[in-house]
């Protein structure tokens, strides 16, 4: 199975900080990396597939890079309605593994 | 708009099955490929299994493989999955999902996410 290891576990932050989030896979992964986002108590959701692309509606705040077997997820200016717990997920191959997740709270 | 409606919080004896249910609406099941993850109390997302369309086969984690059966119906275009032999680590949100994508594959739709507790 492919392990993906995120980076930090938890991060405190305050509104209109840049943060960066890391995912790293044990093996080669190409592009296929996909983030989520998830706050208490609701589903994950979609916010980046393919290492790199913004669903429709997600704000251009967020970005994604990465290829091969590390990635990260920026948010540019953070908004009060980021912080929340976000994912990684990889897509190569199944089972298709989740990073343990990354808390990212208020300052 | 497709939407995932999945059943209500079960609370379940070790030993014992359960089975939880995803309607889908806004497009037929036949249309989808729905998968199923679950969640732990305070834990990640964990991957369990799901319809292959490119093989045309459910496949499972190996993890859950001989515990675990996804069944689809697909005049009531709802899926299911049932778990049997839980234990205590089984308790978990348990969410139904739709992956799409043909060269990269990604979840973009979630149910809301069934709680499942198992205690004595």
């Amino acid at each position: 199975d492919i392990q993906m290891t995120q980076s930090p576990s938890s991060l405190s932050a305050s509104v209109g900080d840049r943060v960066t989030i890391t995912c790293r896979a044990s093996q080669s992964i190409r592009s296929h990396l996909n983030w989520y986002q998830q706050r208490p108590g609701k589903a994950p959701k979609l916010l980046i597939y393919a290492a790199s692309n913004l669903l429709d509606g997600v704000p251009s705040r967020f970005s994604g890079s990465g290829s091969g077997t590390d990635f990260a997820l920026t948010i540019s200016s953070l908004q009060p309605e980021d912080f929340a717990t976000y994912s990684c997920q990889q897509s190569f191959s199944s089972p298709y593994t989740f990073g343990q997740g990354t808390k990212l709270d208020i300052k | 708009q497709v939407q995932l409606v999945q059943s209500g919080a079960e609370v379940k004896k070790p030993g014992a099955s359960v089975k939880v249910s995803c309607k889908v609406s806004g497009k037929r099941l036949n249309e989808l490929s729905i998968q199923w993850v679950r969640q732990a109390p305070g834990k990640g997302l964990e991957w369990m299994g799901g319809y292959d369309p490119e093989d045309d086969e459910t496949i499972y984690a190996q993890k859950f493989q001989g515990r675990v059966i996804m069944t689809e119906d697909t005049s009531t275009d709802t899926a299911y999955m049932e778990l049997n032999s839980l234990r205590s680590e089984d308790t978990a949100i348990y969410y139904c999902v739709k992956i799409s994508g043909f060269s990269y594959s990604y979840f973009d739709y979630w149910g809301q996410g069934t709680l499942v507790t198992v205690s004595s």
